[in-house]
């Protein structure tokens, strides 16, 4: 079974510049979730997607972040225009159904972040 | 506000020994989650226990939860070298993603 797929590996913008990241979650997972991780810190919600629509986007900075899942498969997370404060690595995961999934995550490698 | 906080945020040991993490949370919770991040890469799930659960076992690993303190404990019993890494516990409280704390970072000396 493949795993999440994210790209790219990494990214170095200049601030007000932007950027977007791409995942594709394990095949058949409804639910996608975008993490933000700053170094010594544990990951974040950003948002989370469920099939194409969005079940939580309460953490994320709507000014300058965006997210979309169309067709409820892969998606993109952009953000525009970059501040320093962005400098993380942004994770993206992906859960089944029911309850016997008990919310188990499955993550991808992320994205390292640096905006100079 | 973080759910889950892990105690120490930093732990060293030798090979062989037996390293214990605690994580304490706030609300009502479904199921408690660890999690293993190896420097540079993703979460890796470890081991779930859910609410009416006390205590569980997956290899070297246990797991106790107690409801009542709203507080978990991650055993990791003859770490190896392999095992540095930083472990998060996650609570998941309903429908929504899971509350990650901020970790522990264990360095397995050989």
């Amino acid at each position: 079974e493949a795993g999440v797929a994210q790209s790219p590996r990494y990214k170095i913008i200049e601030k007000r510049q932007s950027v977007a990241f791409w995942c594709n979650p394990i095949s058949g997972h409804a639910t996608l979730y975008w993490y933000q991780q700053i170094l010594g810190q544990g990951p974040k919600l950003l948002i989370q997607f469920q099939n194409n629509g969005v079940v939580d986007d309460s953490q994320l900075p709507k000014d300058r972040f965006s997210a979309e899942r169309l067709k409820g498969v892969d998606s993109t997370l952009k953000i525009q225009p970059a501040k320093l404060e962005d400098s993380a690595v942004y994770l993206c995961a992906s859960s089944g159904e029911g309850r016997q999934s008990g919310n188990i995550q499955y993550f991808g490698a992320g994205t390292r972040l640096s905006v100079l | 506000s973080q759910q889950g906080e892990e105690d120490p945020q930093a732990l060293s040991i030798q090979e062989g020994e037996n390293a214990t993490m605690n994580c304490s949370y706030k609300t009502s919770i479904n199921n408690l989650q660890w999690y293993r991040q190896n420097s540079g890469r993703g979460l890796v799930h470890l081991i779930l226990i859910r609410s009416n659960e006390r205590e569980k076992h997956s290899g070297r690993l246990r797991v106790t939860l107690d409801t009542s303190k709203k507080s978990s404990s991650l055993l990791i019993t003859a770490s190896r070298a392999a095992d540095t890494a930083s472990y998060f516990c996650a609570v998941n409280t309903g429908r929504r993603a899971l509350t990650f704390g901020s970790g522990t970072r264990l360095q397995v000396q050989p």
